[in-house]
């Protein structure tokens, strides 16, 4: 089974700075999907951003964007330009091509300051 | 529905009853999710439902769980007998179809077993 680790379980960073959150993974897998999710207190998931693992292009969303190395298995997130609204937990996840569940890490909880 | 909605948000029950957790996905999507949430852990995997086929139930922890989808559109999540541990977040997401990795959390059901 994949084991997916987040080994910061709380940041802090300061509005407008930029902050990475950590993210590394096993598997043995060649194809597979990478996630990072927001969850607000909300409870809602909201999905941030996604890599696919055959793409060597990091994926950019705005002010969000990912270091993906493949060989390291490790897909870490930055955040650019923090906002105050970006305070929540943040999930890395891994699915399988083949497959179609999602596993989760711990998380990791994001506080923005002014 | 605009996004996948769970009912009750909130669940107080006492030890030994049983309870029910809804989730109307979102409209046409074929793929169904449940996941639990415990405090300071990731989402661990429960039930997958695909169209009409037969469930993976791989992530059930006990006999004590049940889940059904009626139509191949809501679900519910039964937990009998529950217990003290069950006390978590249950979240429940869709997907278009199995080979749609994006998934659509909805806002998910606090338990509390006293």
């Amino acid at each position: 089974a994949q084991t997916v680790t987040q080994s910061q379980p709380e940041m802090s960073v300061q509005e407008a700075e930029t902050v990475t959150l950590s993210c590394t993974y096993d598997t043995s897998e060649n194809n597979y999907y990478l996630f990072w999710y927001k969850q607000p207190p909300s409870r809602q998931m909201i999905l941030v951003i996604r890599q696919e693992a055959y793409k060597q292009q990091n994926a950019t969303e705005n002010r969000f964007s990912v270091n993906f190395q493949k060989a390291a298995k490790s897909f870490s997130l930055k955040i650019s330009d923090s906002q105050l609204g970006d305070t929540a937990m943040y999930f890395c996840a891994f699915m399988s091509d083949s497959g179609y569940a999602l596993n989760f890490g711990k998380g990791t909880s994001l506080l923005v300051t002014p | 529905g605009a996004g996948v909605s769970q009912s009750p948000s909130n669940k107080v029950t006492e030890k030994g009853k049983d309870v029910e957790l809804r989730c109307d996905p979102i409209s046409g999507h074929t793929a169904l999710y449940w996941y639990r949430q415990s405090l300071g852990q990731g989402l661990e995997f429960l039930i997958y439902f695909q169209g009409n086929s037969a469930p993976d139930k791989s992530g059930l922890p006990s006999d004590r769980f049940s889940a059904e989808r009626t139509g191949g559109s809501v679900s519910t999540l039964t937990i009998q007998r529950t217990q003290q541990e069950d006390s978590a977040v249950y979240l429940c997401a869709s997907s278009l179809d199995r080979f749609n990795e994006k998934l659509f959390f909805g806002s998910g059901t606090q338990l509390s077993v006293l």
